[in-house]
């Protein structure tokens, strides 16, 4: 079964901590991969998304990084400020199939001042 | 470009009753997706179009849930005699398919069935 997994639900950190989220999925015959950003209440706002041919992408104070073989992929936050606090998803779109993403269950994150 | 618009953001009502939810995608997106998301998971996928044909339901999609996309452009979802379990935010997406199929997502209803 094609699965993601997002560890740890939950994170809390002071600001300006440079701050690592995990996404972990079961299939390594990925089409590609996109991290989305959720507020409370809201839909979902997209970071950045990474094609099965490239191992990261950078936005800002964002880099995620791709490593298929393991079946990984990261969120690097720098610097963070309390306004990056929210849910982090990330969504996994699979070769083969209808391109219809499947999401982890997300990571909360709250940056204190 | 507007981004992916949803009617009603919120809608209250009564066990039994019928609602109906609208996602306007991105112009000229061919790809509309509807999701539900329940406290503390992940969006979880209900049913797509490529334009106006209605592509794949998931096995979540009970009978009582309908789609349509008329003319390949807004759609809406209908849910008949609402149950409590039915309580969710309903999330529309949009994306051109090709490419990265990367989804864009409007603000979703949040429905509550009391």
């Amino acid at each position: 079964k094609q699965e993601v997994t997002q560890i740890p639900a939950a994170l809390s950190v002071p600001e300006g901590e440079n701050l690592v989220l995990n996404c972990s999925f079961t299939d390594s015959a990925i089409y590609n991969l996109q991290w989305f950003r959720q507020d409370p209440g809201k839909g979902l706002t997209s970071l950045l998304l990474i094609q099965s041919s490239q191992r990261e992408q950078t936005s800002g104070r964002l880099n995620a990084s791709l490593d298929k073989s393991s079946g990984r992929s990261t969120l690097y936050i720098a610097a963070s400020q309390p306004g990056d606090s929210a849910t982090y998803l990330c969504a996994v779109t699979w070769s083969g199939g209808s391109y219809i993403p499947t999401f982890g269950r997300g990571t909360s994150l709250i940056v204190h001042p | 470009d507007t981004g992916v618009s949803q009617n009603p953001r919120h809608k209250i009502t009564k066990r039994g009753q019928n609602v109906t939810f609208r996602c306007d995608p991105i112009s000229e997106h061919n790809r509309l997706y509807w999701y539900r998301q329940t406290l503390g998971q992940g969006p979880e996928f209900l049913t797509y179009f490529q334009n106006e044909a209605q592509l794949e339901k998931s096995r979540l999609l009970s009978d009582r849930f309908s789609a349509e996309r008329p003319k390949g452009s807004f759609s809406t979802l209908e849910i008949q005699r609402t149950e409590q379990g039915d309580s969710a935010m309903y999330l529309c997406a949009s994306s051109l398919s090709g490419i990265t199929y990367e989804q864009y997502f409007g603000p979703g209803t949040r429905l509550t069935v009391t």
